[in-house]
C-alpha cells in the first residue's frame, strides 16, 4: 500500500512568520507531486505542484523536493491570518491514474 | 465557465435508500474521479474514470457504483445507503491522469 504521511497539527506560526509543512512519500517511482489548500467547509485548490528535485517558488509559496529522501515541503513566507487552512499533499504512484493524498496539516496563523 | 458542479450540496437519507450524487465538467478534461473525506482520514478514492468509458476502482469502492455518460458527466450511486456512508463527497476532474485535479464543491451526505 502506497502511502503519504503528514503531520496532522495544528502548526500554529505568528503573522509574518515562515510557515513550513512536510510530506513523505513511500512510492521511490513518483514522478510528480502537489500542494493543495483546503479552507474549513470547502473544496482543495492548487496551490503548487513541482516535478523536479530541488525548489520551485511562487509568490510567496515555496515548495521543496528531495527524492532521495522522499519527502517534499511547502514553505509559506510572510504567513497572513487568510492562510490559516488544512494543506493537503498529494503523490501520484509511478504506473497508476491515482492520486494518493495524505491526511493533510492544519496550520493557523496567528495574528 | 463553471469547472466542476455537483449536485445535490446536501442530501439526508435513511439506511437502506438509493440515491445518485451528480458531477459534470466543462473544461473539457479527459479523467474524472470521486472521493470521499471523513474526519481525520483525509481525502480518499472511491472510484475513478481515467478516461471516456473506463471507471476503475479507488481506495474505498465497497458500496458505491459510477457510470461516465460521457466526457463531461461522472456520477456515483449508492444502492443501499449506510450510516458508514455519512460523508462529504468530491468530484474532481483533470486533463490527464497524475495531473492537476480540480475539485467541485462537495455533497454533505447523512444516512440516518
Amino acid at each position: 500500500q502506497k502511502e503519504v504521511e503528514q503531520n496532522s497539527g495544528p502548526l500554529s506560526v505568528p503573522e509574518g512568520a515562515i510557515a513550513s509543512l512536510n510530506c513523505t512519500y513511500s512510492d521511490r517511482g513518483s514522478q510528480s507531486f502537489f500542494w493543495y489548500r483546503q479552507y474549513s467547509g470547502k473544496s482543495p485548490e492548487l496551490i503548487m505542484f513541482i516535478y523536479s528535485n530541488g525548489d520551485k517558488e511562487d509568490g510567496r509559496f515555496t515548495a521543496q523536493l528531495n527524492k532521495a529522501s522522499q519527502y517534499v515541503s511547502l514553505l509559506i513566507r510572510d504567513s497572513q491570518p487568510s492562510d490559516s487552512a488544512t494543506y493537503l499533499c498529494a503523490v501520484p504512484p509511478s504506473g497508476t491514474y491515482k492520486y494518493i493524498f495524505g491526511t493533510g496539516t492544519r496550520l493557523k496563523v496567528l495574528a | 465557465n463553471a469547472g466542476v458542479t455537483q449536485t445535490p450540496k446536501f442530501q439526508v437519507l435513511k439506511t437502506g435508500q438509493s440515491m445518485t450524487l451528480q458531477c459534470a465538467q466543462d473544461m473539457n478534461h479527459n479523467s474524472m474521479y470521486w472521493y470521499r473525506q471523513d474526519p481525520g482520514m483525509g481525502l480518499r478514492l472511491i472510484y475513478y474514470s481515467a478516461s471516456e468509458g473506463t471507471t476503475d476502482k479507488g481506495e474505498v469502492p465497497n458500496g458505491y457504483n459510477v457510470s461516465r455518460l460521457n466526457k463531461r458527466e461522472f456520477s456515483l450511486r449508492l444502492e443501499s445507503a449506510a450510516p458508514s456512508q455519512t460523508s462529504v463527497y468530491f468530484c474532481a476532474s483533470s486533463e490527464l491522469p497524475q495531473e492537476t485535479q480540480y475539485f467541485g464543491p462537495g455533497t454533505r451526505l447523512l444516512v440516518l
